[in-house]
């Protein structure tokens, strides 16, 4: 199976809270990363936390870390229309190979 | 401004033709990375260097090469024998390419193959 999982899609209205839920198989994760892709661009670096970490607070952003359930989540409270994207969910292993594993994103849709 | 740039943002290939991707860095970064990415699915990871004059294959080197003769440039090119290379590739970079060290990405070239 894949190494990172997140769900396809989600879609809330204007003003509430998304959740966006990500789940990962290799325990020597050392650091977990949410990027934001926005149609026809790169990715943009959202937010971090380090695997020693349970949760993370950035503005409206808040990153949850069940590192027994192997589960991480991104809180994004008062939902705008800027926020529709594609997050993707990134792991990074401190083994020998130094690059990024990713999910195969999430895509928001927020309606007004 | 420090940051990633790749060029073109466009590439049209006709088949068998080689084509370089460029991509330039001015954030003194020593590990640099390209990655492909299909519709509906995640980044998969071609090539890394994590210093000049070195890199290393990903999980889907084939049909590609690069070289890394500078510190800030890591060309990418898609080869003929890339039997699928309509995609958009990103290119990052990173401060000391251990593990730890967060990513930094690039525009993106989105290559279509005629």
């Amino acid at each position: 199976g894949e190494d990172v999982e997140q769900s396809l899609f989600l879609s809330v209205r204007e003003g509430d809270s998304s959740v966006i839920n990500c789940t990962y198989t290799d325990s020597s994760s050392t650091y977990l990363y949410w990027y934001k892709q926005e149609p026809g661009a790169g990715l943009q670096l959202l937010t971090y936390i380090f695997s020693n970490m349970d949760m993370k607070q950035d503005q409206r952003l808040t990153v949850l870390l069940n590192k027994k359930d192997k589960h991480l989540s991104l809180r994004i409270a008062d939902t705008q229309t800027g926020d529709s994207a594609i997050y993707f969910c990134a792991e990074s292993r401190d083994t020998g190979r130094r690059a990024l594993t990713f999910g195969s994103g999430t895509r928001l849709q927020v309606q007004p | 401004d420090g940051g990633i740039t790749q060029s073109p943002k466009y590439l049209f290939r006709k088949e068998g033709q080689n084509v370089t991707l460029s991509c330039e860095q001015n954030l003194n970064h020593d590990a640099m990375y390209w990655y492909r990415q299909d519709p509906g699915q995640g980044l998969r990871l071609i090539y890394y260097s994590q210093i000049v004059n070195d890199f290393q294959k990903g999980d889907i080197a084939e049909g590609y090469s690069v070289s890394r003769e500078k510190k800030e440039s890591f060309p990418l090119t898609v080869t003929s024998a890339q039997k699928n290379p309509t995609a958009f590739y990103l290119c990052a970079s990173s401060k000391a390419g251990v593990g730890t060290d967060t990513q930094y990405f690039g525009p993106g070239t989105r290559l279509t193959v005629l």
